[in-house]
Order: C-alpha cells, then structure tokens, then sequence
C-alpha cells in the first residue's frame, strides 16, 4: 500500500525551464511534507518542507505547493540548473509519529544544458 | 556539523552470514533512524531511537534484525543469518527533535 506516490519516474527538462514534479499521499493523517534531493551514491539530502496549514513555500529557486483537499503537492524549481539533476523524493509524516517520514518511489529529474 | 557517518560503504556477504552496520550521527542530535531502500523504491523505515530508547520497529524488521544505540551515541544494525532478499542500501538518519532528518551515505549491503 504505497501511501505517497510519485507516479512519474522520471523528467527531463532544458536548463533555464521550470521543472515540476507531483506527488500524491492518500493517508490523511499526514501533516508535514518534505523533499530530498539524491545525487549517486550519496544520502538524501533535505531540500525544503512544508507544514499542511500551508498551501505554498518557498526557498530561493525551490517552492513548494500543497494542495490538501487533492492530496496532492509539487516542488518547482525555476530556473533549473544542470546541478539539479538528481532523484527528488517526497516524503510525509503524521506529527504524532515519532517523526517517521514515509517516502515516495522518487522522480529522476534530468537537466540537460 | 561533520554529518552522519556510516561505516563500511559496501558489504558483500554470503548468505547465512551475519553482519554488522555503524552509524554515528551528528553529535547533538537526539534522534536517530535506520531506512532501507532497495532499487527503485524510496527509503523505508526500519527503526527509530530517541537517545538510548528504541521507540519504535518496524514489521520489515523481522527477528534476524537488531538495532542499538548504547549512550544514546553511535549506533548498530545487526542482520543475522542474511538472506538474498536482504540486498539493499542501509541508511542512517538523526535529526535534533523535529527538525529534518540528515541522511548518511549508506551501507549497501549484497548477499551472495
């Protein structure tokens, strides 16, 4: 029961463009999301969050929108840089949780130059 | 802030053996995860420890697992008796309460 989706395995996009890349969650009690960023034969690496009383965060070229009535958010990245090809994973935690964090799949975004 | 350390990278093994997995976290960080992920899934929870106290297992840790943290410091992950289906990348988390997790580089582990 995979209870937050990534259902795009990969993207490519042209250096400069907007990427966008989706994830859905099905398990209501989820309140905090979360995306990391992984580069080959490194760890996750956090990227940016944001809270359900939230609809939009944003952090330098990275913004995160949450629509919770579609259980569904995005990260967007503008302009993308080449650097940013990596594995992007959403992840999503109940708060009551012990902070446990529930991953998606993860999306391999492409930035060609 | 040296980040979270896992030590060894790589392990190759044969089946029915046992191994043995360190994670040092950063230094002030109270909490401390194990995950696993095997190819082209994300990383799965595996078990947590706040300080000394494991709080919490997963069901994927099934009995051949065990995980400590002696002093609330570093960590191990034990997996006795390995099996193929044990292949996978281990990873180590800390985080200082509720902040974001900080993920080591990973044990991948084969089972031959």
């Amino acid at each position: 029961d995979q209870q937050v989706k990534q259902n795009s395995p990969s993207l490519s996009v042209q250096e400069g463009r907007i990427s966008i890349l989706n994830c859905d969650y099905t398990n209501s009690m989820f309140d905090y999301f979360l995306w990391y960023k992984k580069y080959p034969a490194e760890g996750p690496t956090f990227l940016i969050s944001i809270s359900s009383i939230k609809d939009k965060n944003e952090d330098g070229r990275f913004t995160v929108f949450l629509n919770k009535s579609a259980k569904h958010l995005s990260l967007h990245i503008v302009p993308s840089q080449p650097g940013d090809s990596a594995v992007y994973f959403c992840a999503a935690i109940s708060t009551g949780s012990n902070y446990k964090l529930t991953f998606g799949k993860g999306t391999l975004l492409t930035v060609n130059p | 802030d040296t980040g979270v350390s896992q030590d060894p990278r790589h392990k190759i093994t044969k089946r029915g053996q046992n191994v043995t997995f360190r994670c040092d976290p950063i230094s002030e960080h109270n909490r401390l995860y194990w995950y696993r992920q095997t190819l082209g899934q994300g990383p799965e929870f595996l078990t947590y420890f706040q300080n000394e106290a494991q709080l919490e297992k997963s069901r994927l840790l099934s009995d051949r697992f065990s995980a400590e943290r002696p002093k609330g410091s570093f960590s191990t992950l034990e997996i006795q008796r390995t099996e193929q289906g044990d292949s996978a990348m281990y990873l180590c988390a800390s985080s200082l309460n509720n902040s974001p997790l900080h993920f080591g580089n990973g044990t991948r582990l084969t089972v031959t």
